[in-house]
C-alpha cells in the first residue's frame, strides 16, 4: 500500500463549487504539505502543517483552505472554485526532523474547473 | 528570498549519452539544495540532496549533482541515459530559517530517444 494517498485522483467541478481534496499518510510523519503543480511554473506550496495544532500558508493560499484532521490526515479545500484553479494538486509529508528532510509525495489529484 | 531556475524546460538526449540538467538558485543564506523526479502520472521522488556536507552528491538510478557556491549552481548529470529516465526532474532550494519549505523550479522535461 502506497505510503502517502491522495483522493480522488481526479475530479472535475464546475466554477463556484466547493472542493476537498484528502491526503492520508501511514508514514507517521509530522509534516504535511500541499502544493500545486502547473505547466511551466512548477510546484508551488498553498499551505504546510507541522503537526496537528499548527498550520501556515504558503506562496499561494488565497482561495484555499486546509484541515490537519490528524497526524495522518491533511485535507485542502477550495471554498468557491474558479477555472484558474485548474491543476494537479500533490500532498507530501516529512518527518519532522529540519530542513534537510525529505518530502514523501502522494500521486496526486488531477482537478479540473470548468 | 530564494528562488531556482531550471535552464531548459525540455532536453532531449539519445539512449547512452550524457544527461545534463541544470539548475541555478539564489540564497542570501546557506542553501540546502534537492533533485526529485516525476514520472509520468506519479507524484515526486527525492534523487538526491546537498545538505552542506561533500559538494558532490550521487543519489538513486546514477545521478549525481555538484554544488558550486562561486556559480550559485547545482546542475544534475548521468553519464549515460536509459530510457527509464524519461521523465520530469525538479530542483529546490531551502534553508535552515525556512522550516522545510522547498521553492521549486519550473522543472525540466528529460526525453530519452532511442
Amino acid at each position: 500500500d502506497a505510503d502517502v494517498t491522495q483522493t480522488p485522483r481526479n475530479r472535475i467541478t464546475k466554477t463556484g463549487k466547493r472542493i476537498m481534496l484528502e491526503c492520508s499518510q501511514t508514514k507517521g510523519h509530522d509534516r504535511m504539505y500541499w502544493y500545486r503543480q502547473d505547466p511551466g511554473l512548477g510546484l508551488r506550496l498553498i499551505y504546510y502543517s507541522f503537526d496537528v495544532k499548527d498550520i501556515n500558508k504558503g506562496e499561494i493560499s488565497d482561495g484555499y483552505s486546509v484541515s490537519r484532521q490528524a497526524q495522518a490526515k491533511f485535507s485542502l479545500s477550495l471554498e468557491s472554485a474558479i477555472p484558474n484553479q485548474t491543476a494537479l494538486y500533490f500532498c507530501a509529508t516529512s518527518v519532522g526532523q529540519g530542513s534537510t528532510d525529505t518530502q514523501y509525495f502522494g500521486p496526486g489529484t488531477r482537478l479540473t474547473v470548468l | 528570498a530564494q528562488s531556482v531556475t531550471q535552464l531548459g524546460s525540455h532536453v532531449s538526449v539519445s539512449e547512452g549519452a550524457l544527461v545534463l540538467l541544470r539548475c541555478n538558485y539564489s540564497s542570501s543564506v546557506p542553501p540546502y539544495l534537492f533533485w526529485y523526479v516525476q514520472y509520468p502520472n506519479q507524484g515526486l521522488q527525492l534523487l538526491l540532496k546537498y545538505t552542506s556536507a561533500a559538494t558532490l552528491v550521487k543519489g538513486i538510478n546514477g545521478f549525481e549533482a555538484e554544488f558550486k557556491k562561486s556559480e550559485t549552481s547545482f546542475h544534475l548529470t548521468k553519464p549515460s541515459a536509459h530510457m527509464s529516465d524519461a521523465a520530469e526532474y525538479f530542483c529546490a532550494v531551502t534553508s535552515y530559517n525556512q522550516g522545510g519549505k522547498l521553492i521549486f523550479g519550473q522543472g525540466t522535461e528529460l526525453s530519452v530517444k532511442p
